[in-house]
């Protein structure tokens, strides 16, 4: 497999634009977490489906993002209207199942850069 | 709630020294404790994991980690620091109300190795 695949891997976009970053998780995965990193506040889990279904989106900072996940092989994280402080690296992770022997094992993506100016 | 804690935001040792990164979690139940790795520019990948089955577990690279009940810690170590395993290291906790599958993150400790 090849593993979680990310898109872009850097976005640069001006203050007030609409940014989707994307995401393909490894196949037969049943579990999806977005995740986002800057130095300031580390490692923060935005949102997180199973089976496509959102469960915890406790973590997303405002109204402004907005995550899917329309089929098993897609998800999309949105922010509108981007702002400066959103600039971080995004990531995307994968988990299978829990009757998996690789259960509880979130595999991540390379990420994605965004630079909002 | 469950939480890590990673003493040192940075570690720095020569080549063929000791590694021990350190960590300590807090959970209400017993814990799933993990290891991730991050190399410059790439995704987090797994070192190793703690399912409660043997206390001392080993990973890849030649990193291993013991649990320890009764000191609330999960430190990693390696015998013999090698230049490629300069990187970022991040201590993780599953949340059990989830199913063990939502990890909490600790701020993660640079890991600084010098000829």
């Amino acid at each position: 497999d090849a593993g979680v695949i990310q898109s872009p891997r850097h976005e640069v976009t001006e203050m007030g634009q609409e940014v989707t970053l994307r995401c393909k998780p490894i196949s037969g995965h049943d579990y999806l977490f977005w995740y986002r990193q800057t130095m300031m506040r580390g490692l923060e889990l935005l949102i997180y489906f199973n089976n496509n279904v959102p469960i915890d989106d406790s973590g997303m900072p405002e109204d402004r993002f907005s995550a899917k996940m329309p089929n098993a092989s897609f998800s999309t994280l949105k922010i509108q209207p981007s702002e400066p402080r959103d600039s971080a690296v995004y990531f995307c992770a994968s988990s299978p199942q829990l009757g998996s022997p690789a259960k509880n094992i979130q595999y991540f993506g390379a990420g994605t850069r965004l630079s909002v100016l | 709630a469950q939480s890590v804690t990673q003493l040192g935001s940075h570690v720095s040792v020569s080549e063929g020294a000791l590694v021990l990164l350190r960590c300590n979690y807090s959970s209400s139940v017993p814990p799933y404790l993990f290891w991730y790795v991050q190399y410059p520019n790439q995704g987090l990948q797994l070192l190793l994991k703690y399912t409660s089955a043997a206390t001392l577990v080993k990973g890849i690279n030649g990193f291993e980690a013991e649990f320890k009940k009764s000191e609330t810690s999960f430190h990693l170590t390696k015998p013999s620091a090698h230049m490629s395993d300069a990187a970022e290291y991040f201590c993780a906790v599953s949340d059990p109300n989830t199913g063990f599958q939502k990890l909490v993150f600790g701020t993660g400790t640079r890991l600084l190795v010098s000829p």
